[in-house]
């Protein structure tokens, strides 16, 4: 069974651009999260989506925003880069089944660097 | 929001000896309790979780034990072995939504 797996693995962007990372989950699994972890603020939780729909979101700026295909492929975005955004976005997919928690799997990430 | 709290921040031990890595949290609605191990350059991987209605678990030499009045819970690592050295989170989660700890650097000694 192939993993969680994110797109690109590395971005270089410079500030003020957007920038787009892809996830593709577990097969069967329906729940993917996304998460930032840099060094001072470890791994803080962005959002979540669980059939297409945002079910949770973390505290991050509106310039953060995700979405869900029917596949439950999922992408993230960032607009309007600062370079307090370098960091390793991490996805996790889980089966997501109702809203009791169950085992979630990370992909390898995608190291985003905004020089 | 959740606030967990992880401590040591690292941990330095001899090949063969235990370690043990606390964590509190503030939510009493949390009901899912996972540790995740990081080797440098790699991905969070689940070790062990454990749940509300469970006081304690096992898998080898990794246990977890929770505490829900007290509202924490710890791992604990018997026999370590040089492979064991790395970061290690806990987190609580409710809804598929995870809050991790600061996580806890582990070195295992030879």
């Amino acid at each position: 069974k192939a993993g969680v797996t994110q797109t690109p693995r590395y971005l270089i962007k410079t500030r003020g651009q957007q920038v787009t990372l892809s996830c593709s989950p577990i097969s069967g699994h329906r729940s993917v999260s996304w998460y930032q972890q840099t060094p001072g603020q470890g791994l803080q939780f962005l959002f979540e989506y669980f059939s297409e729909t945002q079910r949770n979101k973390g505290n991050f700026p509106g310039r953060f925003s995700g979405r869900q295909f029917s596949n439950s492929r999922s992408e993230m975005n960032v607009s309007t880069l600062e370079l307090g955004d370098s960091a390793l976005y991490l996805c996790a997919s889980s089966l997501g089944s109702g809203h009791a928690n169950t085992e979630a799997f990370f992909g390898q990430g995608t190291r985003l660097t905004v020089v | 929001g959740e606030n967990v709290e992880q401590h040591p921040s690292t941990l330095s031990v001899q090949e063969g000896d235990s370690a043990v890595i606390k964590c509190t949290y503030s939510d009493s609605a949390s009901n899912y309790f996972p540790w995740y191990k990081q080797e440098l350059g790699k991905r969070p991987q689940l070790i062990i979780d454990i749940r509300s209605n469970v006081g304690e678990k096992k898998d080898q030499r990794i246990a977890v034990t929770l505490n829900k009045t007290a509202k924490h819970f710890s791992l604990h690592i018997t026999e370590t072995q040089p492979e064991d050295s790395a970061v290690y989170f806990c987190a609580t989660g409710g809804g598929n939504k995870l809050t991790f700890g600061t996580g806890t650097q582990l070195k295992v000694e030879l």
